[in-house]
């Protein structure tokens, strides 16, 4: 089965560290560039970090710059999110996301996860 | 950043209604637009991409349009199922940001 599933999540206090994972199944994973989303409950969606399928290419949301960093292991077909110095305004569902790619620049997110909650709280 | 701005934030219709959501680029993006629902509790779902293709699997009820900074989802007969969220996205250049979000409700 064509799946993403995250884990990870849970409760941290502001300050501290918090690693998510992302199992990918299905699919050749190396063959995609993947990414994190994320949900605050009740409100949109914010891009948070991109990497490309070699972690050639990376990229991240100035709100996390700094603080996340993105990673992937293509011989675990796992993707990863190391997140330092958590804060409130981090807390949310974080989903991660497979990227589709056609004739070079057309960009999509063709297969999401069903995400994992962190919660920042003292 | 490309800033996403959606409009309406929420919309109210019937079961077979047409109904069509706009979603304006703060610069120009070409067509590298998408379109995703999203439902309570559940991950997003991608309908569109490159703002008019339609994602397989996708119905055909649901039509993508626009280019350069506005754009349009059309859902051309309002399903029970239709009732959601909608988002639409820019994958021109990163951060690939989302608009706010449209909420569909059943009138």
């Amino acid at each position: 089965e064509v799946q993403l599933v995250e884990s990870g999540g849970g409760l941290v206090q502001p300050g501290r560290s918090l690693r998510l994972s992302c199992a990918a199944s299905g699919f050749t994973f190396d063959d995609y560039a993947m990414h994190w989303v994320r949900q605050i409950p009740g409100k949109g969606l914010e891009w948070v970090s991109g990497i490309s399928w070699n972690s050639g290419i990376i990229g991240y949301a100035d709100s996390v710059k700094g603080r996340f960093t993105i990673s992937r292991d293509n011989a675990k077909n796992s993707l990863y999110l190391q997140m330092n110095s958590l804060r409130a305004e981090d807390m949310a569902f974080y989903y991660c996301a497979k990227e589709r790619r056609k004739m070079a620049t057309i960009r999509y997110f063709d297969l999401w996860g069903r995400g994992t909650l962190v919660t920042v709280s003292s | 950043d490309i800033q996403m701005t959606q409009s309406p934030s929420s919309l109210s219709a019937s079961v077979g209604d047409r109904v069509t959501i706009t979603c304006r680029a703060s610069q120009s993006i070409s067509s590298y637009l998408n379109w995703y629902q999203q439902k309570p509790g559940i991950a997003p779902k991608l309908l569109i991409y490159a703002a008019s293709s339609l994602q397989s699997g996708v119905p055909s009820r649901f039509s993508g349009s626009g280019s350069e900074t506005d754009f349009t989802l059309t859902i051309s007969s309002l399903q029970p199922e239709d009732f959601a969220t909608y988002y639409c996205q820019q994958s021109f250049n990163t951060p690939y940001t989302f608009g706010q979000g449209t909420k569909l409700e059943i009138k």
